[in-house]
């Protein structure tokens, strides 16, 4: 059975602040790793890693897979007040395409 | 808005009464998902179709559920005799499917139901 643990589950930083998110996963087959961002409402793509990429960054955010340790950070700098929500990391394996979830990690970026 | 569309937002009903909740995917998309998603976890896989084959069931999905997508697009979701453990936010996705075309799934608002 697929499993995705994050850590930590939940972070307090000041505007401004550097943050990592950390992703761990097992998966049969590994196909691709997800990170979602999720305010009051659905999910919101963010990133996606395959074997073929090992990093991604769009602004502020980047991520990396790293998959001898199969895992992933999640990076976001200069960190701002809306940034603050719950980041999902998902792995889908080879031979199915739904995702396996993690808890998430709650982020909340205060002034 | 072209993005994955769901209908009701949020439904209300009581214990053993059936509900029915649509999805909307976005256009040629041709996977749709279905999750399930309670507070503090993350969503949780039910069901997915390629086009209008149901590919995937979550041994999770008791015979109360039960899902469509009769012509390949829109899809809905059925569950018979609500029990209040069905109190969940239902979410939809959808992705491409086509070879060669990135697949991450893109998620709908989601409905949120509440079994009394």
């Amino acid at each position: 059975e697929d499993k995705v643990v994050q850590s930590p589950l939940s972070l307090v930083v000041h505007e401004g602040d550097t943050v990592t998110l950390n992703c761990s996963y097992e998966v049969t087959n590994f196909r691709s790793l997800l990170w979602y961002k999720q305010e009051k409402k659905a999910p919101t793509f963010l990133f996606m890693l395959t074997s073929s990429g090992i990093e991604k960054k769009s602004g502020r955010l980047s991520s990396i897979l790293d998959k001898k340790e199969l895992s992933s950070i999640l990076n976001i700098t200069a960190t701002q007040t809306g940034d603050s929500a719950i980041y999902l990391c998902a792995v889908c394996g080879a031979g199915s395409y739904q995702l396996t979830f993690g808890k998430g990690t709650k982020l909340s970026v205060i002034p | 808005d072209t993005g994955v569309s769901q209908d009701p937002r949020h439904k209300i009903t009581k214990r053993g009464q059936n509900v029915t909740f649509r999805c909307d995917p976005i256009s040629e998309h041709n996977r749709l998902y279905w999750y399930r998603q309670t507070l503090g976890q993350g969503p949780e896989f039910l069901t997915y179709f390629q086009n209008e084959a149901q590919l995937e069931k979550s041994r999770l999905l008791s015979d109360r559920f039960s899902a469509e997508r009769p012509k390949g697009s829109f899809s809905t979701l059925e569950i018979q005799r609500t029990e209040q453990g069905d109190s969940a936010m239902y979410l939809c996705a959808s992705s491409s499917g086509l070879a060669g075309v990135r697949n991450e799934q893109f998620f709908g608002p989601g409905t949120r139901l509440t079994v009394l």
